[in-house]
């Protein structure tokens, strides 16, 4: 079983640059960790995907601003120049043998 | 562009069993598929994973949902549907599907094109 840990709650000013960690413990690294980004009452979206050696790809329509990194067991999802539409819940998602786990989520506040 | 659409009844009596569907409108989208996935969301809650199903019809399920629940392909490949017996309060929510993508440098999956979601209310 993997687990996967975020902090509930983030906020940075609008321009500014936030972190979102998503922490995994698991006694079998999974081999990577993707980032969904989900609006009041929408179906989450593909941000991007962080493998285990730290590459990471965004998916179709997603800006440079987002970016992946990785440290250890912690998987990085950073926003540069926040906007007001990046307000909402960040999920990260992985896969280990027959088994899918999800972060419980961070909000991300704009002030 | 609509790529899933989910489809069920809303509103479930306990006990009874939920019956979803989710439609693949989109064909392009199921070159790189491998899996389906459903996932589903408790009324202010996080993201919680039913299960995934195959082309082919293969299935893993979260142990937590596995007696109760039933994943299908159809075998035009349009689309895929969910049962889940015994319905109790607690599965109410928002209940999603989702394309599982597998990542083959790296051997594992994501996903990466997900449906709006159904609302299933189990009341009464």
């Amino acid at each position: 079983q993997v687990l996967l840990t975020q902090s509930p709650s983030a906020s940075a000013s609008l321009g500014a640059s936030v972190r979102l960690t998503c922490s995994v413990s698991s006694s079998r690294s999974p081999f990577g960790v993707a980032w969904l980004y989900q609006q009041p009452q929408k179906g989450p979206q593909f941000v991007l995907k962080i493998q285990m050696d730290g590459d990471h790809r965004t998916g179709p329509g997603i800006p440079h601003r987002f970016s992946g990194s990785k440290s250890g067991s912690d998987y990085f999802l950073t926003i540069s120049g926040l906007q007001s539409d990046d307000e909402g819940d960040y999920f990260c998602q992985t896969w280990s043998v027959d088994h899918m786990s999800f972060g419980g989520g961070t909000k991300v506040t704009v002030l | 562009q609509e790529q899933l659409r989910e489809s069920g009844p809303g509103l479930v009596r306990p006990s009874e069993t939920l019956s979803l569907t989710c439609n693949i409108s989109d064909v392009s989208i199921k070159i790189d598929a491998l899996y389906w996935a459903w996932v589903r969301q408790p009324p202010g809650g996080g993201l919680q994973w039913i299960g995934s199903v195959s082309f082919t019809g293969v299935v893993y399920s979260n142990p937590a949902l596995e007696s109760r629940l039933r994943l299908s392909m159809d075998p035009s490949k349009s689309h895929f549907s969910l049962t889940l017996a015994s319905l109790t309060a607690a599965d109410t929510g928002v209940y999603f599907c989702a394309r599982q993508t597998y990542d083959t440098n790296y051997y594992w999956y994501y996903l990466d094109v997900w449906g709006k979601g159904t609302s299933v209310i189990v009341s009464s």
